[in-house]
């Protein structure tokens, strides 16, 4: 069975940085690009970062392109997303999510971890 | 960036049919492939696939939920409405990057 497990919420403070952890099973984690979508709450689906399988390539949206930056630890079955320079519009539910192949679906996703960004 | 566009609230009853339409601002399809996909999320919980590439049912889904359209119009169709689907709806297309997803549409009881 497919887990994807995401740690490291919390309450920060504006400026300040967080690093989220995912830790995956059921699935050879090595196989498969991984991604971030976060949510905020009560709004909608947002795409965060994508990263390659073996880490080399990572992609992200201009709103968070320069202050995020996604890694993994395939030994680990590991995915991380470092946020830094956070801002309150950065408040959400963080899913760790695995894209299917070439077409970029979500086919599983984590249970999410919440992000706040206040003084 | 590719815009999608859905229907904030759908209200349905019980046993009937629900339609769902998500509108993006450009094609998202490639050569007979369309690159669409839905997912059902209930409050409180991790947003689900439903449907991918349009058309195609995920694992574990009932065929009461069905997928269809191309280019720029698709749509989830739930028939019938059971009391489990009571959700938000979400399109989302990986046509280009970056990887956007509608608005959501509620879906709820009349």
């Amino acid at each position: 069975e497919v887990q994807l497990v995401e740690s490291g919420g919390g309450l920060v403070q504006p400026g300040r940085s967080l690093k989220l952890s995912c830790a995956a099973s059921g699935f050879t984690f090595s196989n498969y690009y991984m991604a971030w979508v976060r949510q905020a709450p009560k709004k909608g689906l947002e795409w965060v970062a994508t990263i390659s399988t073996s880490g080399s390539r990572t992609y992200y949206p201009d709103s968070v392109k320069g202050r995020f930056t996604i890694s993994r630890d395939n030994a680990k079955s590991s995915l991380y997303l470092q946020m830094n320079s956070l801002k309150s519009e950065d408040t959400a539910t963080y899913y760790c999510a695995r894209p299917e192949g070439g077409y970029d679906y979500f086919d599983y996703w984590g249970q999410g971890v919440m992000v706040t960004v206040s003084s | 960036d590719i815009v999608l566009t859905q229907s904030p609230v759908l209200a349905v009853s019980l046993g009937q049919r629900a339609t769902i339409s998500c509108r993006a601002s450009q094609s998202v399809s490639i050569s007979s492939i369309n690159l669409m996909h839905w997912y059902q999320q209930k409050p409180g919980q991790q947003p689900k696939l439903l449907i991918y590439r349009a058309s195609n049912l995920a694992s574990g889904i009932p065929a009461r939920f069905s997928g269809s359209g191309s280019g720029t119009d698709f749509t989830l169709t739930i028939d019938p409405v059971q009391a489990d689907d009571i959700a938000a709806y979400y399109c989302q297309q990986s046509r280009e990057s970056p990887r956007t997803f509608g608005g959501g549409t509620k879906l709820e009881l009349k």
